[in-house]
C-alpha cells in the first residue's frame, strides 16, 4: 500500500497567496524531510522535521508524529516557489529502513 | 550548492555502450545513495553505501553496478541499458545511513537510445 502520500498532487496559485501541502504516512514517522525540486532537477532541503514545528522565512513545517502526518506551509508565495515539493521518510521494509518519497506536489505560482 | 556534485549532468548512450556516473560529496558524510527518478514517478532508492559498504540494493537489475571506493565518492557503472532506464539519476549523502538528513546532488539526466 501507499506508505508516503502527498496532497494535493497539483496546485496553482497567484503570487502572494498562501498554501498548505500535506504528507501522510502509513507507518511511524522516523526521518521526515521536505524538499523542493527546481525545474533543473536539483532537490533543495527545506526541513528536516521528524517532529514539532520549524520555520524558515516564508516557509514553515509541522510534523505530528502521533497522527502520522506533516504539513508544509508556504506564505506570500512567489514565482520562484514554483516546482515540485517532496516529503520523504524512512519506511520499514524487510527488517531495514528505506528512504521513501511521496509522489510530490507540483506547484505553479503565477505572477 | 549542496556540497554534492555529480558528473556528467547529461548523458546520451546507446544500449550497447558502457558508461559511468560519478558522485562526490564534500560534506564529510559516511553514507551515500543512488536514486532513480523517472517521469511521473516518485524517487526510487537504488543503492545505499554506509562507510563504503553496500547496505541496500533495492532489487536493482545487474546492468547497474555501483562502486564506492571511499566515503566521498560513489560511482554507478552502466552497461547494456534499456530505453526504460532513461531517467534522472540522483546521488545523495548523509552523515550516516539511516535516520539522517540527506543532501542531494544536481543529478545526471540519462537518455538511452
Amino acid at each position: 500500500g501507499i506508505q508516503v502520500e502527498q496532497s494535493p498532487p497539483d496546485l496553482i496559485l497567484q503570487e502572494g497567496a498562501n498554501s498548505t501541502l500535506r504528507c501522510n504516512f502509513s507507518d511511524s514517522v522516523n526521518n521526515l524531510q521536505w524538499f523542493h525540486q527546481n525545474p533543473w532537477g536539483q532537490l533543495i532541503n527545506l526541513f528536516y522535521i521528524p517532529s514539532g514545528t520549524k520555520q524558515n522565512g516564508r516557509l514553515s513545517a509541522t510534523t505530528v508524529a502521533t497522527e502520522r502526518y506533516s504539513l508544509l506551509y508556504i506564505s506570500s508565495s512567489q514565482t520562484t516557489d514554483s516546482g515540485v515539493y517532496f516529503c520523504a521518510d524512512d519506511v520499514s521494509s524487510g527488517g531495514s529502513y528505506i528512504p521513501t518519497f511521496g509522489r510530490g506536489t507540483s506547484l505553479i505560482v503565477h505572477p | 550548492e549542496t556540497g554534492v556534485t555529480q558528473t556528467p549532468r547529461h548523458l546520451v548512450m546507446g544500449m550497447t555502450n558502457k558508461k559511468s556516473l560519478k558522485c562526490e560529496q564534500h560534506l564529510g558524510h559516511n553514507a551515500m545513495y543512488w536514486y532513480k527518478q523517472s517521469a511521473k514517478k516518485p524517487l526510487e532508492l537504488m543503492f545505499v553505501y554506509n562507510f563504503k559498504e553496500q547496505t541496500e540494493n533495492n532489487s536493482v537489475p545487474s546492468r547497474f553496478s555501483p562502486e564506492c571506493p571511499n566515503s566521498s565518492h560513489l560511482f554507478l557503472h552502466l552497461h547494456t541499458l534499456q530505453p526504460e532506464d532513461s531517467a534522472l539519476y540522483l546521488c545523495a549523502s548523509s552523515q550516516e545511513g539511516g535516520g539522517d538528513e540527506q543532501y542531494f546532488g544536481p543529478g545526471t539526466r540519462l537518455t538511452v537510445t
